[in-house]
């Protein structure tokens, strides 16, 4: 099956600061998601992007399709962007198949 | 409701008991699917239905999982002879699952989880 690989399992930040997550798979998909998974466990989307750029707000992501990758940008965190941020990818329409996760602190 | 919502947000059992774990899905949803969480992973997929049956089932780790969706929105996930290493949180999602364009769009939405416990 796809594999999903997320960078970096870890960071730590300071309110203000700017970082940007990045996703690699395996294989061509058909659908891209992040989300976002706040410290109650509800998995939050963020994005829905098989290709191309969107934004929202302090968040972006690029999603190129051709070489398998798709970074997310956040711009002047904030504490409450605290949590793990996952990737996940769809190759036929249905099940999603997730990466294991950013796990994002932002600092006071 | 607005949202996917799952019942109840806390299960604790013990070794070798029946559960049943509910999702309803947001309405008019067509895909319905179960994702298993542990501790510090990613979701992993169980079962997707697309209607009343079950287009996928190739996630269940053993035939201790069975799952319904007997009138096309609401769905049970049953756990028969519940071990420990069941404890999870058990995800629900759905989407209105169609073409756009060419493209398949599926875009899924998860519910708040049942966190299950087995002592």
């Amino acid at each position: 099956g796809i594999q999903v690989e997320q960078s970096p399992p870890d960071l730590i930040l300071q309110e203000g600061a700017n970082s940007t997550l990045r996703c690699n798979f395996s294989d061509s998909v058909n659908n891209l998601q992040w989300f976002h998974q706040n410290p109650w466990g509800q998995l939050i989307n963020l994005f829905y992007i098989p290709s191309g750029t969107k934004q929202n707000g302090r968040l972006s992501a690029t999603t190129v399709a051709t070489e398998r990758y798709s970074l997310l940008y956040i711009s002047s965190s904030q504490t409450t962007d605290s949590g793990v941020y996952f990737c996940a990818v769809d190759t036929s329409g249905s099940r999603l198949t997730f990466g294991e996760g950013t796990q994002l602190t932002v600092n006071p | 409701g607005a949202g996917v919502s799952q019942t109840p947000s806390n299960k604790v059992t013990e070794k070798g008991k029946y559960v049943e774990l509910r999702c309803d899905p947001i309405s008019g949803h067509t895909a319905l699917y179960w994702y298993r969480q542990s501790l510090g992973q990613g979701p992993e997929f169980l079962i997707y239905f697309q209607g009343t049956g079950a287009a996928d089932d190739s996630g269940l780790p053993n035939d201790r999982f069975f799952a319904v969706r007997p009138e096309g929105s609401v769905s049970t996930l049953k756990i028969q002879r519940t071990e420990r290493g069941d404890s999870a949180v058990y995800l629900c999602a759905s989407s209105l699952r169609g073409f756009s364009g060419r493209v398949m769009s599926n875009e899924q939405f998860f519910g708040p989880g049942t966190r299950l416990t087995v002592l």
